[in-house]
């Protein structure tokens, strides 16, 4: 159980345009889902928290005009990188935890964002 | 705030060598403590967790003990194998609004050879 899925798992686009990023609970209810972005070799930085129905929590730094996140549902959460940049080349994971779950949250497998 | 302090790697060992991976954490209050794994182009997986002092967190032969006197989550296995090769992260779980959030440290690589 507690499975939590990406998609895609790999995008390649052109510079300026927008890319969306799901992720799904596939066998629980995620009542909060945070997005991570992670640099080469280096550690996970939470870009924003979201909790389903509200307004997403951004991090110091975290453009969020940019880095658009709906949690419209109990069981997906958006990403949108609008106007992409090739800086904005990262490995972007998503994790998601329950209510009833305690702390822990449930990770997925990633998506590789490649802005040309 | 909060961090973890992990060793630098990367880590390189033969086959059934022993493994220690480091970890400290500073923290207010009573966090719980993880260790992650994230093998090549994938997410990361929880590989144990302890949540009080002198838990002790085991999974798949590694370990690793809540040491709150010494504010350390050190990460252990008594044999690596080659499919061991990964990144493992410690991490540590503080409350930020009603929900948890994680803090985590900046990542070990692990190389095991033949």
């Amino acid at each position: 159980g507690a499975v939590v899925s990406q998609h895609p798992s790999r995008v390649i686009c052109k510079s300026g345009t927008s890319v969306k990023i799901e992720c799904r609970s596939l066998d629980f209810q995620a009542t909060t889902m945070f997005w991570y972005r992670q640099f080469p070799k280096q550690s996970l930085m939470l870009m924003a928290t979201s909790n389903e129905g509200s307004k997403a929590t951004y991090e110091q730094g975290v453009e969020k005009d940019k880095f658009l996140i709906n949690h419209a549902s109990l069981t997906l959460s958006t990403l949108t990188v609008t106007s992409a940049h090739p800086e904005d080349s990262s490995f972007y994971i998503c994790s998601a935890s329950m209510a009833s779950g305690g702390n822990e949250q449930f990770f997925g497998p990633g998506t590789r964002l490649t802005v040309l | 705030g909060d961090s973890v302090t992990q060793m630098e790697g990367p880590v390189t060992l033969s086959e059934e060598a022993f493994l220690t991976i480091n970890c400290t954490y500073t923290a207010t209050g009573y966090p719980s403590l993880f260790w992650y794994v994230q093998y090549p182009g994938e997410g990361l997986q929880l590989l144990l967790k302890a949540t009080k002092a002198d838990d002790k967190g085991s999974n798949k032969g590694f370990e690793a003990t809540y040491r709150k006197e010494t504010t350390s989550f050190h990460l252990e296995k008594g044999s690596v194998q080659v499919s061991d090769s990964a990144v493992y992260f410690c991490a540590l779980s503080g409350s930020n609004s009603g929900y948890s959030t994680l803090t985590f440290g900046k990542g070990t690589m692990l190389l095991v050879s033949p």
